[in-house]
């Protein structure tokens, strides 16, 4: 079925460092794509999000890209931080009212 | 300003019993959304709602009932839990217009085993 997913489970990033998650989808009818960080023992907390009219999205720090000939994004993290390290999940607004997410990447960010 | 609160945050329940896991919002969002979150996955949708009085399945909802008799709750019943539904449950909710930065709100996690 469709399904949003991430193509790596785990990533280690030099403190200081960019990092970048990816992650694929599958439905070529979904028009609205959301990061979101997870840190230890909490609920997800939003990122930034990007509509598929867009190729790109800047915030403080964070880029995401789109790409969709071939249905992937990716999060793009600039002179990450210890604070950076959570679990990062893409999600995806199907119809409008159905947010679906994806496995998650495990960001661990090395001292 | 309580955002997305729910209750219990811990649970530990006996096959064959039953239990409500309640999420209350106080954003005056009309969608609502419960999830489930199993040890190295990421979170899998149970039901939704749209709005007061309207509710919808997600990816697995077998085993789960839910209602949206006000808005800002949204109840989650288990009607005879089984050691499957052991896991840590998520609770959201958004206001989901269609525009840019419409994010979800999540609650903290409610923790529940079935021995």
């Amino acid at each position: 079925g469709e399904s949003v997913g991430l193509h790596l489970p785990t990533l280690s990033v030099q403190e200081g460092d960019n990092s970048i998650i990816n992650c694929a989808y599958s439905n070529s009818a979904s028009d609205y794509f959301i990061w979101y960080k997870q840190e230890s023992g909490k609920g997800p907390q939003f990122i930034i999000d990007i509509r598929s009219n867009m190729d790109k999205r800047q915030g403080q720090r964070v880029t995401v890209l789109l790409n969709k000939t071939v249905k992937h994004l990716s999060l793009q993290i600039a002179a990450t931080q210890p604070g950076d390290s959570a679990v990062y999940f893409c999600a995806d607004l199907f119809g409008n009212e159905k947010l679906t997410f994806g496995t998650g990447t495990r960001l661990t960010i090395i001292p | 300003n309580a955002g997305v609160t729910q209750t219990p945050k811990f649970r530990v329940l006996k096959t064959g019993q039953s239990m409500t896991l309640l999420c209350a919002q106080d954003m005056n969002h009309e969608y609502m959304y419960w999830y489930r979150q199993d040890p190295g996955m990421g979170l899998r949708l149970i039901h939704y709602s749209v709005g007061e009085g309207t509710t919808a399945k997600g990816e697995v909802p077998d085993g789960y009932n839910v209602s949206r008799l006000k808005k800002q709750n949204f109840l989650l019943g288990l009607e005879s839990a089984a050691p499957s539904q052991t896991s840590v449950y998520f609770c959201a909710s958004s206001p989901l217009t269609g525009g840019m930065n419409t994010e979800a709100f999540f609650g903290q996690g409610t923790r529940l085993t079935v021995v």
